[in-house]
C-alpha cells in the first residue's frame, strides 16, 4: 500500500477484555515498530520486529501484551485482560531497515477501555 | 539510557512570527535525531532529520541543527503560518538501540492570524 495502514482506527472495550490492533506496513520494509502514545506525551517504544522476529521487546509494559509478525509483514498487537490504564493510541511505524532508519508512521489505533 | 528533553508548550505566536522550539538529548555513539509533527486529527509526519554532528535539517521552511558540543537539535522558522498550528515532536534513535525512537514530550504550536 501507499502507506502504513492500521486497523481499526477507533476500538471500545470493557475492561478485562482481549483485543488485538492491526498493522500493515509499507510494502518490503523489513523493520516494523509498535508505540504507544498517552494523551499530552510523546510516544513510548513497546517492540521492534525485524522480518518475523521481535528483535526487541523490552518496553511491552506486562506480559498481558504480546505481538506476532508471521510472515515478516502485517503485525498483530494483541493486549490480554484489558485494563483502563491501557487506554492510549497505539502506533505502529515501517521502516525499510538495511540502515535507511527513518520510521513512516500510520495513523494509529486509538484503544479506549472502558 | 537515551533521553530527549523538549521545550514545554504551548507555544502561541502571530502569524510571520519567528519560531524556536528547544531540544537537547543525552545518548551513547552518535544518534540521529528526528523532529515529528502530527497535525490536528492526523499521524506523526517527519518534518526533518540529521544524522551526523553539525548536519542541518529542513523542510516548509524549518531548519534544525544538529549541534554535538551543545547536544542539541532545536527547531526554528522564520515566519510561521497558521497552517504550521500542530505539535511537534522532537526525537533520536540509536544503531545500537535496535534504531527505535526515543521521544520527547512534544510541544504544541498555535499560531493565530
Amino acid at each position: 500500500g501507499a502507506g502504513v495502514s492500521q486497523t481499526p482506527s477507533n476500538k471500545v472495550t470493557e475492561k478485562g477484555k482481549y483485543v488485538e490492533l492491526r498493522c500493515d506496513p509499507i510494502s518490503g520494509h523489513t523493520a516494523l515498530y509498535w508505540y504507544r502514545q498517552s494523551l499530552g506525551q510523546g510516544p513510548e517504544f513497546l517492540i521492534y520486529f525485524q522480518g518475523t522476529g521481535a528483535a526487541d521487546d523490552s518496553g511491552l509494559p506486562n506480559d498481558r501484551f504480546f505481538a506476532v509478525r508471521p510472515e515478516g509483514s502485517v503485525s498483530t498487537l494483541k493486549i490480554q485482560r484489558t485494563e483502563r490504564g491501557d487506554s492510549a493510541v497505539y502506533l505502529c511505524a515501517s521502516s525499510p531497515g538495511m540502515g535507511k532508519n527513518i520510521q513512516y508512521f500510520g495513523a494509529g489505533t486509538r484503544l479506549s477501555v472502558l | 539510557g537515551d533521553s530527549v528533553t523538549q521545550m514545554e508548550g504551548p507555544v502561541t505566536l502571530s502569524e510571520e512570527a519567528f519560531l524556536t522550539i528547544n531540544c537537547t538529548y543525552t545518548a551513547t555513539g552518535y544518534p540521529s535525531l528526528f523532529w515529528y509533527v502530527q497535525y490536528p486529527g492526523e499521524g506523526l509526519q517527519l518534518l526533518l532529520k540529521a544524522t551526523k554532528a553539525d548536519d542541518k535539517g529542513s523542510n516548509k521552511g524549518f531548519e534544525a541543527t544538529y549541534r554535538k558540543e551543545t547536544t542539541s537539535f532545536h527547531l526554528e522558522k522564520g515566519s510561521v503560518q497558521v497552517s504550521d498550528s500542530a505539535v511537534y515532536f522532537c526525537a533520536l534513535n540509536n544503531a545500537g538501540n535496535n534504531r527505535k525512537l526515543i521521544w520527547g514530550l512534544g510541544t504544541s504550536l498555535a499560531v493565530n492570524p
